[in-house]
């Protein structure tokens, strides 16, 4: 079982809702990670927050809104979704970003399917 | 465009057979990590080599690292059914962003 827990597992939303992902993580990390992976593709970076403070954002667009709470907790909220915006959204955490040991700790990914 | 480029994009061996996969990279790294991820699943660091280790090894896994041809390779020696995933190159494409090869899909056939 992974240390990075998300959730839903799974979301069924339609074009005009709002819902939020969840990832929750208790090893102290401070750098955490939103990966967008659509099928039989690697997983592609959205957002990075470091220090609870948001330090990247990949060009997504606006219909996707991170939050970051505390050093433990980090949303997504999704409002007026697309169907192409389908896919496995993977939360990852790292104990830093930068330097010799920027391994990412995963979770095991929520499955949305927008409808 | 991905940092990492992977090939063979899919591979199938027999159980107890070794499993190469490569990975090449455009520019240059500080270090090269590699992931393994099980369908629908999250992703699960295996290994990191840094820009200064030609080879490290962990378990049943060995990897490489030739920065002269900016390129990697993973091996797993003795291979067995749970070894059947996706595996991924990452590399870091400034400063805390960690970017991914296009993966190379791993069948064990028992």
């Amino acid at each position: 079982d992974t240390e990075v827990t998300q959730t839903p597992k799974h979301l069924v939303m339609g074009m005009t809702n709002k819902k939020s992902l969840k990832c929750e993580q208790h090893m102290g990390h401070r750098a955490m990670y939103w990966y967008k992976q659509k099928a039989k593709k690697p997983p592609e970076l959205m957002f990075v927050y470091s220090y609870e403070k948001l330090s990247i954002n990949e060009s997504v667009p606006s219909r996707f809104s991170p939050e970051c709470p505390n050093s433990s907790l980090l949303n997504l909220h999704l409002h007026a979704l697309q169907p192409e915006d389908s896919a496995l959204y993977l939360c990852a955490s790292a104990a830093v970003f930068k330097a010799d040991n920027s391994a990412l700790h995963f979770g095991n990914g929520t499955r949305l399917t927008v409808t | 465009s991905q940092q990492g480029e992977e090939d063979p994009q899919a591979l199938s061996i027999q159980e107890g057979e070794n499993a190469t996969m490569n990975c090449s990279y455009k520019t240059s790294i500080n270090n090269l990590q590699w992931y393994r991820q099980n369908s629908g699943r999250g992703l699960v660091h295996l290994i990191l080599i840094r820009s200064n280790e030609r080879e490290k090894h962990s378990g049943r896994l060995r990897v490489t690292l030739d920065t002269s041809k900016k390129s990697s390779s993973l091996l797993i020696t003795a291979s067995r059914a749970a070894d059947t995933a996706s595996y991924f190159c990452a590399t870091e494409k400034g400063a805390q962003k960690l970017v991914f090869g296009q993966g190379t899909r791993l069948t064990i056939n028992p």
